[in-house]
């Protein structure tokens, strides 16, 4: 079975500071990569994707692939309380479907 | 906004009565989903359509029947709910190429939350 692992958190970082989150996941076929960010009571919205090894970077946020290892990760620069939220990692491998971690809650303290 | 809308936004029901949820698309999509998201929980795959077709069902009880009548619409009825059955259902698309290019992103609408009595 395909599973998509996340630390559960809480994360709890201090504003101005640096978020790491981390995914792993078990299919070596994966190929597409999201981050998605879900405000409590909201529906998740799309932050990230990522499709080949290495750093991409958009604004504060960049995720970080490596396949061989199997883990993704997404670094959030100078927290914000408002970056407080949930994050999900989705997996996607060819002609699946898309395949969610269970989240991270992530608290910057102001 | 993200170009998937759902309706209603909040449901009461008793476990006889029967309703439907409704999710649109306007994103020019030819996939559709169906996630239930319980309290702590992954987001659970429900149904999945593509080109109106149903390609996925992951075990889902009978009491939910999902309806897709075109690629912009999905529906996805509900009867004799039991209390479990209380959460977020998300609804979803994308567009999936024929091209098998797998670099699609998938879109939430904003949900439906359900409380079953």
């Amino acid at each position: 079975q395909k599973e998509v692992e996340q630390n559960s958190g809480p994360l709890s970082v201090p504003e101005g500071a640096i978020a790491s989150l981390n995914c792993t996941y078990s299919d070596r076929g994966s190929q597409s990569f999201f981050w998605y960010r879900q405000y409590s009571g909201k529906s998740p919205e799309l932050i990230m994707s990522i499709y080949s090894n290495g750093d991409k970077e958009d604004g504060r946020f960049t995720a970080q692939l490596n396949k061989a290892s199997q883990y993704v990760s997404l670094l959030i620069r100078d927290s914000q309380p408002s970056d407080s939220a949930t994050y999900l990692c989705a997996v996607r491998s060819y002609g699946q479907n898309f395949v969610f971690g269970p989240g991270t809650r992530l608290s910057v303290l102001p | 906004e993200t170009g998937v809308t759902q309706t209603p936004r909040h449901l009461v029901m008793g476990m006889t009565n029967k309703k439907s949820l409704k999710c649109e698309q306007h994103l020019g999509h030819n996939a559709m989903y169906w996630y239930k998201q319980s309290a702590k929980k992954p987001l659970e795959l429900m149904f999945v359509y593509s080109l109106e077709e149903r390609v996925e069902n992951n075990s889902v009880p009978s009491r939910f029947s999902p309806e897709c009548p075109n690629s912009s619409h999905l529906f996805l009825h509900l009867h004799t709910l039991q209390p479990e059955d209380s959460a977020l259902y998300l609804c979803a698309s994308s567009q999936d190429l024929s091209s098998g290019e797998y670099q699609e992103t998938q879109y939430f609408g904003p949900g439906t939350r359900l409380l079953v009595l």
